[in-house]
């Protein structure tokens, strides 16, 4: 069974970069592709970016590129997601995720398998 | 981008009743789309993938249907632990990949 423990919250100012960490227990990083989703308080879920498997990059949503950047370190199992220039509206729970990929009927079934509990970020002055 | 829809936004129903949600993708996405179940606190549950598998452990009462641009999540029967926010997100067209603003379901 996978899971995943995230770090604990963080509190930073405006401008500031924070980097928060998934690690990995039950199987092993190099075989999962990791994907970070953050949540606003009260607010919805919104995918940030993650690891495409079909072609081996990293993939940030347009909006969070340039400011973010998610790395992984394969010797202890732990993926790390990055986010820079810090401002309030990036206060939020941010969560990663493990994509799955099942094939149904010939077609290739994306969808986030596994989650971890989340670490929430806020940014205050 | 595609945006997704999900209808109504708070859904108060009675234990024991059939709840009914609705999730609109704004082009066709095919049968790549999910649903979640999130309660307070939590991180977000995986209910089901391809638009209508359910994923492992989750029970029987929870269904989904559609494809192309509507979909449903049906709860055929309310049970206590099932009082949640319900998102649907596609897979078809990333990045990104979208999820819907989500819905409520309360306790009537």
């Amino acid at each position: 069974q996978v899971q995943l423990v995230h770090s604990g919250a963080e509190v930073k100012k405006p401008g500031a970069s924070v980097k928060v960490s998934c690690k990995v227990s039950g199987y092993t990083l190099t075989k999962l592709s990791m994907h970070w989703v953050r949540q606003a308080p009260g607010k919805g879920l919104e995918w940030m970016g993650g690891f495409d498997p079909e072609d081996g990059d990293t993939v940030y949503a347009h909006r969070f590129q340039g400011r973010v950047t998610m790395t992984e370190d394969t010797s202890t199992d732990t993926a790390y997601m990055e986010l820079s220039s810090l401002r309030s509206e990036d206060t939020a729970v941010y969560y990663c995720a493990t994509l799955g990929m099942i094939t149904l009927g010939g077609v290739i079934v994306p969808h986030f398998e596994y989650w971890g509990q989340g670490t929430l970020v806020t940014v205050s002055s | 981008e595609i945006v997704m829809t999900q209808s109504p936004a708070t859904l108060s129903v009675s234990p024991g009743d059939r709840a009914t949600l609705s999730c609109r993708a704004s082009q066709s996405v095919s049968s790549k789309l999910a649903w979640y179940q999130q309660k307070p606190g939590q991180a977000p549950r995986l209910l089901i993938y391809g638009a209508s598998t359910r994923a492992t452990g989750i029970p029987a009462r929870f269904s989904g249907s559609g494809s192309g641009t509507e979909f449903t999540l049906t709860i055929s029967s309310l049970q206590s632990e099932d009082f949640a926010v319900y998102y649907c997100q596609q897979y078809h067209k990333w990045p990104p990949w979208t999820f819907g603003q989500g819905t409520k379901v309360e306790i009537e």
